[in-house]
Formats: structure tokens, sequence, C-alpha cells
């Protein structure tokens, strides 16, 4: 079958640093989606891995292993406003995205 | 501005009753999405459209049908609610298979 794993939840201190998990187990490959989502609103698009390795974009990097089926979502400086799910997301080999349940950020003061 | 528009934002049914949840985008995107949330679980696919003309059925496809006459339109019917339907509906839309999907702000649904 088809599996997306993520913690269901994380804390954090306002300013450090966060690394979010996400294994999966799909038919086919065609890339990793990262999003985040806030309480009561849609999901926003944050990255996208498709070949192995290290993507940074701003306070945001995400991290790609194909052949570990892993990846990882990384937060720097953390701000009040990363209080948030975020959402792992793997295309299949009929390029639908199956879904993660999610990984709920909170973040401390 | 440019993007994808979903109505209603919110509506309370009764079972058995007929529903469509309207969904339209405004970026000439080849592919639309619905998808279902519920907590603790991830974005269920219900149906999909890789084109104009064309549908296919997602992870979750049945008590629900769709259309897609054009590019821009991709409505989602509930031909008889059940409660187990209650839930938040979000249509999203990429320019084909390989591309980041956009979301509409999703229809929360109450079947009583």
């Amino acid at each position: 079958g088809q599996n997306i794993d993520q913690p269901t939840e994380m804390t954090a201190t306002e300013g450090a640093i966060v690394q979010i998990n996400c294994t999966y187990q799909t038919s086919g490959f065609n890339g990793l989606f990262w999003y985040q989502q806030h309480a009561g609103e849609a999901p926003t698009f944050l990255s996208y891995n498709v070949l192995d390795g290290l993507e940074e974009k701003g306070r945001f990097s995400s991290f790609l292993s194909r052949s570990k089926g892993y990846s990882y979502l990384l937060l720097k400086e953390l701000q009040m406003k990363d209080s948030a799910s975020y959402l792992c997301a793997v295309g299949d080999s009929n390029y639908q995205l199956i879904w993660g349940a999610g990984t709920k950020l909170i973040i401390k003061p | 501005i440019a993007g994808i528009t979903q109505a209603p934002t919110s509506q309370i049914l009764a079972a058995g009753r007929r529903m469509t949840l309207r969904c339209t985008q405004d970026m000439r995107h080849n592919a639309m999405y619905w998808y279902r949330q519920d907590l603790g679980l991830g974005l269920r696919l219900i149906h999909y459209s890789n084109t104009a003309g064309t549908t296919g059925k997602g992870e979750v496809p049945d008590g629900y049908s769709v259309s897609r006459a054009n590019t821009d339109d991709f409505p989602l019917t509930l031909a008889s609610a059940v409660p187990s339907q209650t839930s938040v509906y979000f249509c999203a839309s990429a320019e084909d298979g390989h591309q980041p999907q956009h979301f509409g702000d999703g229809t929360r649904l109450s079947i009583l």
C-alpha cells in the first residue's frame, strides 16, 4: 500500500531551528512536496524536491533521499507565524499526490 | 487577482439532499482536483481532471460525481448526502501533474 508518515505534533521555541521528517512508501515517485496550512485555511505550497539533496528557500529548506524514502523540512529562525501544520505529499506513478496527515508545529515564545 | 474560488464557504445540509460545490479557477490550469480533509487524516483525493473533458476517480470517489465541461470550472456533486460526508472540501488546480497545486479556501460542509 501507499503510506506517508510524519510526526503528529512538534513544539519549538521562537528563534530556534526545527526539522520535520517525512517517510514514504508509494507506487512510483514523481516528486515530493511540502505545504504549509494555517488553522482554518487552505494549504499553500512551500517546496518541491525531485532529485536527492537539499533545496533552500530563505528560512525554509527541504531535503530528499529517494533511496531511503525520506525527506525533511528544516525551518530556521522560527517566528510565531510559523505555527501551522506542515503537510508532506508525494507524487505517485499516476502523478496524483498522496498526502501525509500533517505535522502540527507549535511555536513557543 | 488570479486564483481559485470555491462556493459556498460553508453549508449545513440535511441528509438525503443533493448538493453541488462550485470551483472556478482563472489561471488556465489544465489539472483540477477535489479533496476532503478530516481531522487526523491527510487530504484524500475524491476526483480529479487532467484536462477539460476528462475526469478520474481518486481514493474516495463513492457518493460524489464531477464534471469538467471547460478549463475553468470543476463542480463536485453529492447526489444524496450522508453524515459521513461531513468534512472540509478543498478544490485545487495545477498546470499539470508535475506542478505544485494551488488550493481554494475550502467549503465546510456539515450533513445532519
